[in-house]
This record gives structure tokens, C-alpha cells and sequence, in this order.
């Protein structure tokens, strides 16, 4: 059930700030926008989550557009840490709802 | 602060065996869900629990069962064990609030190895 679209693979330079991009262009009312993170076979790490207005918290801020359909996760200082591959997920709040894990991107912070 | 607690960490079991991965969730958490990564591919959703009941089933074979105890620590059993079930499994817990939940938070998963 791919819900969102994001690229393959991005590349940013360590200190500057990445902009992962996801399409969710059939979002529907009710459903929320997450961001997780996976570093190599470690345990998704939650990001941040949002449902119409932008959010920002230590980690990220993701800007969510006016009609709902795209987001971006800005990471506003890379660092080779970011490394790993990042998740747009959509999903209704629901309790025990799933995260639908699609292909994600596959950043890499380069020196 | 307290994360989600996954045994054992690693398991190698042999085909046609059983295995059981336990989860301990954050505490006061309700919820529940199990997650299987194989090589290479992305978290694919098993199966969820909230309140000791299951919540949402995703592609879980029959071959595997599981449940969420009064403690609210949950178990995946898996029965007659197959090559291709050798994999990472992530169990993640999160709260709720009044009828909905929000993030939830991973452990750092079991790897089980069938041989």
C-alpha cells in the first residue's frame, strides 16, 4: 500500500542542511505525516509527526504544504551521523494502527 | 529514559523449530506492534496489540502467533521455522490517548537465524 513517494538516494554535504522531499499526493484527511529514521539494522528511530501545520522539535522540522499532498523533513545541520535511510509514512492515528514502512530515501552525509 | 526491551537479541534456531521473542514496551505504554526486516528490505508490519487485544494484522504467517500479556509485555511465537524466516524482528510500543496513538518508539530488535 505505497501511500508515499520519495527518492531513492540523496547525498548532503556534513553541515549543511538536508531536505528530504516525500509526495503523498492521496493523503487523506485524517491521516498524519511521519518521519523515522533507520541506521543501519538498528531499530527505526521516530523523527517527528505532523498533520497539517509545520512542526519542529530537536531533531528536524518538516514543512507540510498548504494541500497536503508533499512534505519535506529538513535536517538543519547534517552530520555524518544522519547517515541512514528515512521514512515518510502517512497514517490515521488510530491505536494500533500500523507504520506502513515504504522504501524510504537512503541519505548520505559526506565529510 | 526507559526504551523498548527486545530478548533475546540474537536467536539461532534450526528449521522446523520453535522460536519465542518477547517485547517489553516503554512503560505506561498500551500498544503494540511487531515488525519483521529481512536482508536488505524494509520493516514489514506483523501484527499489533492494544490493550491486550489485536489491534491490526498485517502479513503474518499462520505459522506465527502472538500475544500481549496484563503486563503489557507482548511474545511472537513462531512455530515450524523456515530458512526464509531468518531476519530481524522489531517489536515498538507507544501510548495512547483517549482512542489514538501517535509515535511509536522501536527496540532494538531480535536477529533470528534459521539454519
Amino acid at each position: 500500500d505505497a501511500k508515499t513517494t520519495q527518492p531513492p538516494s540523496m547525498d548532503c554535504a556534513e553541515g549543511r542542511a538536508a531536505n528530504l522531499p516525500c509526495n503523498h499526493s492521496t493523503i487523506s484527511g485524517n491521516e498524519y505525516v511521519y518521519w523515522y529514521r533507520q541506521i543501519h539494522s538498528q531499530g527505526p528511530q521516530y523523527i517527528i509527526h505532523g498533520l497539517k501545520n509545520n512542526e519542529t522539535n530537536e531533531m528536524a522540522s518538516l514543512i507540510i504544504t498548504e494541500d497536503r499532498k508533499s512534505s519535506t523533513l529538513i535536517l538543519p545541520h547534517a552530520t555524518l551521523r544522519d547517515t541512514a535511510v528515512y521514512y515518510c509514512i502517512v497514517r490515521v492515528s488510530n491505536t494500533g494502527n500500523q507504520f506502513y514502512f515504504g522504501t524510504g530515501t537512503s541519505l548520505t552525509v559526506i565529510p | 529514559a526507559a526504551g523498548v526491551i527486545q530478548s533475546p537479541r540474537h536467536l539461532i534456531k534450526e528449521k522446523r523449530e520453535t522460536a519465542t521473542l518477547k517485547c517489553y514496551p516503554i512503560p505506561r505504554h498500551d500498544t503494540v506492534y511487531w515488525y519483521q526486516q529481512g536482508p536488505g528490505q524494509d520493516p514489514q508490519f506483523l501484527i499489533s496489540f492494544y490493550e491486550k487485544m489485536q489491534s491490526d494484522k498485517g502479513s503474518i504467517p499462520d505459522r506465527f502467533s502472538a500475544q500481549q500479556f496484563s503486563d503489557y509485555h507482548s511474545e511472537l511465537n513462531m512455530s515450524s521455522l523456515e530458512l526464509g524466516d531468518s531476519a530481524l524482528y522489531f517489536c515498538a510500543s507507544s501510548p495512547t490517548t483517549g482512542v489514538r496513538n501517535t509515535e511509536a518508539f522501536f527496540g532494538q530488535g531480535t536477529r533470528l537465524t534459521v539454519v
